[in-house]
C-alpha cells in the first residue's frame, strides 16, 4: 500500500465548474499538507499548505484536512482554462523538509 | 518570490556515459536540497537530501554509487548519473528548503523546472 494515494484521472470539467481533489493517506505521524500545481513538463509549484487539520481559504482554492480520516480535499472554484494541469498533494511528517507525493491528478477545464 | 534553478534542461546522452545536473537557488541560500525522479505519468518520488558541507541521505533502493550528490556551496548542489543506462531516462528535480521563508513550523520547499534526461 502507498502511503498517499490520489486518483490519476484523468478529470474533465467545463469551464466554471468546482473542481474536487482528494487524497489518502495512511502515516498518522503527517502533519504537514501541501497541494502542487504542475504544468506539463515544469517542475511543482505551492498552491497551499495546511497544518494539522482544518480548512484554509486562497482566493478560488480551498484545501480541507480530515486527520481523523486520514483525507485531505483541495477545491477550485469557478475552474477556468489555465487550471488545466496535474495537481499533486505532498505530505509530511516533520519540519525537515521531506516530502511524500501523491501520484498526481490530471485536470482539464474546457472552455 | 524564491527561484531555483536547474542546468540542463534536457539531455540527450548515450548510454554508458555520465551527465551532470545542477540546481541552483538563486536569491536564497539553502542549506538544504532535495532530488527527485518522476515517470511520466507518476508521482515525484524523493531519491536523496542533499545537505551544504555533508555527505547526502539516499533513499532506499536508490544507488548511492550510480547517483552522485555534491552540494559544495549554499546555493548550488548537483547530481551526477553515473554510467547511465536507458532505464535512467526520467525527469529529474531539484528543490531547494528555504528556511527564511514560511513559519516557524513550516518551510517552504521550492522546486527547479526540472531537468529531462534521455539515454539512447
Amino acid at each position: 500500500q502507498k502511503e498517499v494515494e490520489q486518483d490519476p484521472g484523468p478529470l474533465s470539467v467545463p469551464e466554471g465548474a468546482i473542481v474536487s481533489l482528494n487524497c489518502t493517506y495512511s502515516n498518522s505521524a503527517f502533519q504537514y499538507f501541501m497541494w502542487y500545481r504542475q504544468y506539463s513538463r515544469k517542475g511543482p509549484e505551492l498552491l497551499m499548505y495546511t497544518y494539522s487539520s482544518g480548512n484554509k481559504e486562497d482566493g478560488r482554492f480551498t484545501a480541507q484536512v480530515d486527520k481523523s480520516s486520514k483525507y485531505i480535499s483541495l477545491f477550485i472554484r469557478d475552474s477556468q482554462p489555465s487550471d488545466s494541469a496535474t495537481y499533486l498533494c505532498a505530505m509530511s511528517a516533520g519540519n525537515t523538509g521531506k516530502l511524500i507525493f501523491g501520484q498526481g491528478t490530471t485536470l482539464q477545464v474546457k472552455p | 518570490g524564491a527561484v531555483v534553478s536547474q542546468h540542463p534542461s534536457r539531455v540527450i546522452c548515450k548510454s554508458g556515459t555520465s551527465v551532470k545536473i545542477e540546481c541552483r537557488s538563486l536569491d536564497f541560500q539553502a542549506t538544504t536540497m532535495f532530488w527527485y525522479r518522476q515517470f511520466p505519468k507518476q508521482s515525484l518520488m524523493l531519491m536523496a537530501t542533499s545537505n551544504e558541507g555533508s555527505k547526502a541521505t539516499y533513499e532506499q533502493g536508490v544507488e548511492k554509487d550510480k547517483f552522485l550528490i555534491n552540494h559544495a556551496s549554499l546555493t548550488l548542489s548537483t547530481l551526477t548519473v553515473t554510467s547511465a543506462h536507458p532505464e535512467d531516462s526520467s525527469f529529474y528535480i531539484c528543490s531547494a528548503l528555504n528556511r527564511a521563508s514560511g513559519t516557524v513550523t513550516y518551510n517552504e520547499q521550492f522546486f527547479g523546472p526540472g531537468t529531462r534526461l534521455t539515454v539512447l
